[in-house]
């Protein structure tokens, strides 16, 4: 089947303008994970998604970053205002209770560059 | 809050010789361990995991880790290294089996010929 896929794979904007990143899960995934990896700061936590409960957002850098995800599947991650420390490569992951052991299946992501 | 740390930046190692990434995590209990690799431009590829029994874990790839609880550690290794595993590795934690993972910085594997 496929795996997660993001859109765009790249988006190059400028300083101030908002951005959306798309997320698409594994189908029957129910936890989606969205990450940043920068070269300063490594692999970091944004947000964490499991099925209806309240998202874990306690990775969000500032509160110009929020995402949603709709109808249990599709995320976008929205940066307001973006800055020239936003640029990184954005990763989204799912995985499912059903398999377990919390083996998060990653995509290719999507790398942001704030001019 | 648990941490990772991976303290070789680069390793540069010959085609056909074997390899050691190391992994240390400062965790109050038993986490679950993971090992991922990024080839360039290419997302996150789970190599292996380990949550509980058999502190020898093998993986995709030839790939194997030891988990040594005294040790705190979670070493990935390879008896012989080709030079398609070039990449970057990323050894991550988790407090539970259903929680977000905390990376560490990964160590870059170089091949040579």
């Amino acid at each position: 089947g496929a795996g997660v896929s993001q859109s765009p794979s790249n988006k190059v904007t400028e300083k101030g303008k908002d951005v959306e990143l798309r997320c698409d899960p594994i189908s029957g995934h129910t936890a989606l994970y969205w990450y940043r990896q920068s070269l300063g700061q490594g692999l970091e936590f944004l947000i964490y998604f499991q099925g209806n409960s309240a998202p874990d957002k306690s990775g969000l850098p500032s509160d110009r970053f929020s995402a949603e995800r709709t109808g249990g599947s599709v995320s976008t991650l929205t940066i307001q205002r973006t800055q020239q420390e936003d640029s990184a490569v954005y990763l989204c992951a799912s995985s499912s209770r059903v398999t377990g052991g919390n083996e998060q299946f990653f995509g290719p992501g999507t790398r942001l560059t704030v001019l | 809050a648990q941490s990772v740390t991976q303290p070789d930046i680069h390793i540069t190692v010959s085609e056909g010789a074997s390899l050691e990434l190391r992994c240390n995590y400062s965790y109050g209990a038993t986490p679950y361990l993971f090992w991922y690799v990024q080839s360039p431009g290419q997302g996150l590829q789970l190599l292996l995991k380990y949550f509980s029994g058999d502190t020898l874990v093998q993986g995709i790839k030839g790939f194997e880790a030891e988990f040594k609880r005294s040790q705190s550690s979670f070493n990935l290794r390879k008896p012989s290294v080709h030079w398609s595993d070039a990449a970057e590795y990323f050894c991550a934690v988790a407090p539970s089996g259903y929680s977000t993972l905390t990376f560490g910085k990964g160590t870059m594997l170089l091949v040579s010929p």
